[in-house]
């Protein structure tokens, strides 16, 4: 069973403020990488899949960085707004194993 | 194109009781999983299946049961439902490749109570 870390738990930011979370992992046998974005009463939505060292990936306000060498993978998210409040999960792969999440609170 | 589906949304069991939740999808992704969401423990996979006759336990497998007879259909079984089985349940599939590059799309998730 691989063991993939998240930090933090949990973050409660304001409104505009940007933030980060981080995703730790074993680095040997490293195949992929996943981010997803978890909002209540939904289901997880695919935000970024990493394979490379050195990836970097953007989608609008949230990047994410990869290093497989030391394991471990940042998700950014510029200037919060309410709306990125969820839970954000990330996954190793070859089989999806998760970690527990960081949930995210924006206060406007 | 609906993507995956799982049925129903939301159950409640008697301790001993058997049930099957159902996950569908019309992606014909090779990959299916089958996932519980509980407080503080984030997704831990039950099952999964890599295409239609295959089967693999994953991290959290005992009591349930899986099969995979047709590449769109990936049920899940509880033969004698217990309290610590309450749950939500998350199906999951994606293509399958070389590395698991390919994104998971999620069902929307069956609320499970045990009494």
């Amino acid at each position: 069973i691989l063991n993939v870390e998240q930090s933090p738990q949990s973050l409660h930011v304001q409104e505009g403020d940007s933030t980060n979370f981080t995703c730790s992992f074993p680095s040997s046998n490293f195949y992929a990488l996943h981010w997803y974005r978890w909002e209540t009463a939904k289901s997880p939505e695919a935000l970024f899949v990493m394979t490379l060292n050195g990836d970097e990936k953007k989608k609008g306000r949230i990047s994410a960085t990869l290093n497989t060498k030391e394991g471990y993978s940042y998700l950014y998210i510029k200037g919060s707004q309410p709306e990125d409040s969820a839970t954000y999960l990330c996954a190793l792969t070859l089989t999806l194993t998760f970690g527990k999440g960081t949930m995210l609170l924006v206060s406007p | 194109n609906a993507g995956v589906t799982q049925t129903p949304k939301f159950q409640v069991l008697k301790t001993g009781q058997s049930m099957t939740l159902q996950c569908a999808q019309d992606m014909n992704h090779e990959y299916m999983s089958w996932y519980r969401q509980d407080p503080g423990m984030g997704l831990r996979l039950i099952h999964y299946s890599v295409g239609a006759g295959i089967t693999d336990q994953g991290e959290v497998p005992n009591g349930y049961n899986v099969s995979r007879s047709t590449t769109e259909d990936f049920p899940l079984r509880l033969l004698s439902a217990a309290p610590s089985q309450t749950s939500v349940y998350f199906c999951a599939s994606s293509y399958r490749d070389m590395t698991g590059s390919t994104e998971a799309f999620f069902g929307q998730g069956t609320r499970l109570t045990v009494v």
